[in-house]
């Protein structure tokens, strides 16, 4: 069964601490992943995508086959992170309906 | 703002009660997709459509829930008979076709059913 799981519900750290959100997924075939972001009274938006390989507001993220994880990571973080983050999975390359994860809510304290 | 919209934002109803919402895609979109929302989950998919014709749906959507894009633009999702378990976000969302395409959510519709 195709499955994305997010084990923290809160990760709070402070301003200029590095900050990793886990997301580790299940699926046999070839995976698309993205990572999905909600400001706050803000709809949800896309942050970045494994095919881009791009750095997003400081954020990477590798997709990890081996251990078929996609963490979303960022060396320093900023007030201006503080959201809710979600991981995705679509399938094949046909990208019909993602499945996401329950998300993780990234505080940054001053 | 060209943003996939979606209306109401907030609906409350009573047990029983029918209701619809609608979405607005961004207008070169094709394909549109319903997902719901409940507290502490993340959106879980309903059902998508690739222009009028509606290609998959989840097991999630009961035979109280259907869905409509007659012209291939707007979509409706209407739920009969309300329950309480129905409370949640529901939200549109829509994309080009092609792989790898990204993914534009409306702001979402509250339904709360007393």
């Amino acid at each position: 069964a195709q499955r994305v799981t997010q084990p923290e519900k809160l990760l709070s750290v402070f301003k200029g601490a590095p900050v990793e959100l886990k997301c580790n997924y299940s699926y046999s075939g070839s995976p698309e992943l993205f990572w999905y972001v909600q400001y706050s009274r803000q709809r949800l938006q896309l942050l970045l995508r494994h095919i881009s390989r791009e750095s997003i507001k400081g954020f990477t993220a590798d997709l990890n086959k081996g251990e078929t994880s996609f963490h979303l990571k960022k060396p320093f973080a900023q007030e201006e992170d503080s959201a809710m983050y979600y991981c995705a999975l679509g399938r094949d390359g046909a990208t019909n309906k993602l499945i996401f994860g329950t998300g993780t809510l990234l505080a940054v304290q001053p | 703002d060209t943003g996939v919209s979606q209306d109401p934002r907030h609906k409350i109803t009573k047990r029983g009660q029918n209701v619809t919402f609608r979405c607005d895609p961004i207008s070169e979109h094709n394909r549109l997709y319903w997902y719901r929302q409940t507290l502490g989950q993340g959106p879980e998919f309903l059902t998508y459509f690739q222009n009028e014709a509606q290609l998959e749906k989840s097991r999630l959507l009961s035979d109280r829930f259907s869905a409509e894009r007659p012209k291939g633009s707007f979509s409706t999702l209407e739920i009969q008979r309300t329950e309480q378990g129905d409370s949640a976000m529901y939200l549109c969302a829509s994309r080009s076709t092609g792989v790898g395409g990204e993914l534009f959510f409306g702001e979402g519709s509250r339904l709360t059913v007393l």
